[in-house]
């Protein structure tokens, strides 16, 4: 069985502050690890994804995450937050070969100007 | 593409009542997934499918929850009799072998 844990549900930054948010996961087999953001009344858009090749992962709008094995950690980092980041976001994990995902309960960012 | 489609956006029903969530993914992507968002509950998977046909259904929350595929374009899902714990969001999602999922609008769904 496989399962997120995400600390905070809720995380508050000045901007041009540090962004982290935290994930851990469970997985009995090699993982793979998304993070999803969600904007008010819409849908979930990806924004970066593990599959076992690097380490330290790139994603869209200035957002990385690094794997660490050690840890069973996924953290989500951005060096400087802009008011647009304000949203909720979500880790999720898979089983390779199950495409079907598990959620975090998700982390409410605020972004104070 | 125009992405994953859902309709419709928002619906507001009666207890009792049936109700009808409709699925359109992406084309070419041949998995499609219903996730179910709720404040107490999350994000949580109802039913997977896999080349139109259902992989894991085990997150149906009972009997009153139905999901069909009829073909790769298209996906319902159904509540009957539906009742005021249903309300949620719900989301349909759909991928391919080589792609991570892509998930629609949602549906908000209220039932009074």
């Amino acid at each position: 069985a496989q399962s997120v844990t995400q600390l905070g549900s809720h995380v508050s930054v000045s901007e041009g502050a540090l962004v982290l948010l935290r994930c851990n996961y469970s997985s009995s087999v090699p993982p793979y690890l998304f993070w999803y953001v969600q904007y008010p009344n819409q849908g979930l858009q990806l924004l970066l994804k593990y599959t076992s090749a690097a380490t330290l992962v790139k994603g869209i709008n200035g957002f990385e995450a690094e794997f660490k094995k050690s840890e069973t950690s996924f953290h989500l980092t951005k060096p400087s937050a802009h008011m647009s980041d304000a949203a909720e976001y979500f880790c999720a994990v898979s089983e390779t070969g199950r495409r079907a995902l598990t959620f975090g309960s998700g982390t409410r960012l605020q972004v104070q100007p | 593409d125009a992405g994953v489609i859902q309709s419709p956006r928002h619906e507001v029903t009666e207890m009792g009542q049936e109700v009808t969530l409709r699925c359109k993914p992406i084309s070419g992507h041949n998995s499609l997934f219903w996730y179910r968002q709720t404040m107490m509950r999350g994000l949580e998977l109802l039913i997977y499918f896999n080349n139109n046909v259902p992989i894991d259904d085990s997150g149906m929350p009972e009997d009153r929850f139905s999901a069909k595929m009829p073909n790769a374009s298209f996906s319902t899902l159904k509540i009957q009799p539906s009742e005021p714990r249903d309300s949620a969001v719900y989301f349909c999602a759909s991928s391919s072998e080589s792609t991570e999922a892509f998930f629609g609008q949602g549906t908000r769904l209220t039932v009074v």
